[in-house]
Order: structure tokens, then C-alpha cells, then sequence
């Protein structure tokens, strides 16, 4: 059972930067895993931030960026805004078809 | 524009079956995998279920549904579906209906989601 991590919180100050992570229990995030990232309020549907590690979703803000940072992958907000307060999903490919998602983190800004 | 408009959700008893749909349109269906994603009440995003494009219709599943969920997709009418047969309470939740970028690499639309609720 392949499991993905993320923090289920983090806490960012306005205007300031933070870096969310998504690890694999059985190993390292590789490219091959074609990390993505979601973002969601209450009660919305997701909305695509990222994917294939760092590829932009069309109209998603430059403050937002995907990367790789040692064994997992990571989504890297600067310049946050009260609006960036919401859940964060990760999702990676694990093979034969299977995608998993992260737990969520949920982001407070202030 | 792409759009992804899901129906068929509603109430039905333990053990019980629904259809779900996802109308697509916008762009050129029968080339992307498509998937069922879904949201328990108060919890995360779950996938349940992809179905590659391209011609190939290769169906996945995850463990929690395996022989009791069905995806397919009619091409000619841009249409994907999920058959859920034996439903459980566990089951309750919004389901989404997403689009992959390209291959398996990642979502870049979602429809805004159908009800579904098991209860007795």
C-alpha cells in the first residue's frame, strides 16, 4: 500500500514564502512520479496548480512553483496572500495506472 | 473551453447501484485518460478510478473499490462513466471527474463534482 505524505498543516505569514512537501513511503520522488498539486477551498472544486513537477496550470500566478528538493516533491508559494489560505493536495503516479493523493496540508496564513 | 459537467449522483441504500456521468466537451476527448476522484464528507481527495485515452480504454482501480466500481467511456459521446455496484456508507462523498494533461501527468481540469450519499 503506497501511502503519500504531506504536512497536515503549515503557517505562513503574509507576504512571506513557504514550501509544502509530498514524500513516497516506499522511497524517493522521481520526475517518473509526475508530481501535481491542487488547491482547494471549502466546498469548491479542486483547482490544478502544477503538474509534471513544474509545469504551471494555465492562469496559475507565478508566486506558485513545483521542484524536486532532495526525496520529495515540493510546491513553493512566495509572496502569500490571505487568499492562498486553503488545502493543498499532491498527487503522484505510482504505475500501471495508479495515482495517489496526499492527506492535504491546510495552509493558514497570518 | 474545456468543460466537465458530472451527473447521475443522488441518496441509495447500502448495496444498492448508481451511474455516474461526465459530460466533456472543449476538447478532443477519446486522446486523454480521464479519472473519478473522490471527497468524503470533511476529508480528503481520493483517486478512485483512470481510464487511459488514445483508443487503448485500460481501466484502473483503487483497492477500496476494486469489483465493485466500473469506469468506461463512449468516445462518440464524449461521455465517461462510473458504474458502482454494491455501495457503501463508505462510499458517501462528492465525486469528481477529472481530466490528465497529458499521459498520467497529473490533472489540469475538474468538473465541479456529484453527490453521491449511502444510507439506510
Amino acid at each position: 500500500q503506497t501511502v503519500v505524505t504531506q504536512e497536515p498543516s503549515f503557517s505562513v505569514s503574509p507576504g512571506g514564502t513557504v514550501t509544502l512537501t509530498c514524500g513516497l513511503s516506499s522511497g524517493s520522488v522521481s520526475p517518473s512520479n509526475y508530481p501535481s498539486w491542487y488547491q482547494q477551498t471549502p466546498g469548491q472544486a479542486p483547482r490544478t496548480l502544477i503538474y509534471s513537477t513544474n509545469t504551471r496550470s494555465s492562469g496559475v500566478p507565478d508566486r506558485f512553483s513545483g521542484s524536486i528538493l532532495g526525496n520529495k516533491a515540493a510546491l513553493t508559494i512566495t509572496g502569500a496572500q490571505a487568499d492562498d489560505e486553503c488545502d493543498y493536495y499532491c498527487v503522484l503516479y505510482v504505475g500501471g495506472g495508479i495515482v495517489v493523493f496526499g492527506g492535504g496540508t491546510k495552509l493558514t496564513v497570518l | 473551453e474545456v468543460q466537465l459537467l458530472e451527473s447521475g449522483g443522488g441518496s441509495v441504500q447500502p448495496g444498492g447501484s448508481l451511474r455516474l456521468s461526465c459530460a466533456a466537451s472543449g476538447f478532443i476527448f477519446s486522446s486523454y485518460a480521464m479519472s473519478w476522484v473522490r471527497q468524503a464528507p470533511g476529508k480528503g481527495l481520493e483517486w478512485v478510478s483512470g481510464i487511459s485515452g488514445g483508443g487503448g480504454g485500460s481501466t484502473y482501480y483503487a483497492d477500496s473499490v476494486k469489483g465493485r466500481f466500473t469506469i468506461s467511456r463512449d468516445n462518440s459521446k464524449n461521455t465517461l462513466y462510473l458504474q458502482m455496484n454494491s455501495l457503501r456508507a463508505e462510499d458517501t462523498a462528492v465525486y469528481y471527474c477529472a481530466k490528465y494533461y497529458s499521459g498520467w501527468y497529473g490533472f489540469d481540469h475538474w468538473g465541479q463534482g456529484t453527490l453521491v450519499t449511502v444510507s439506510s
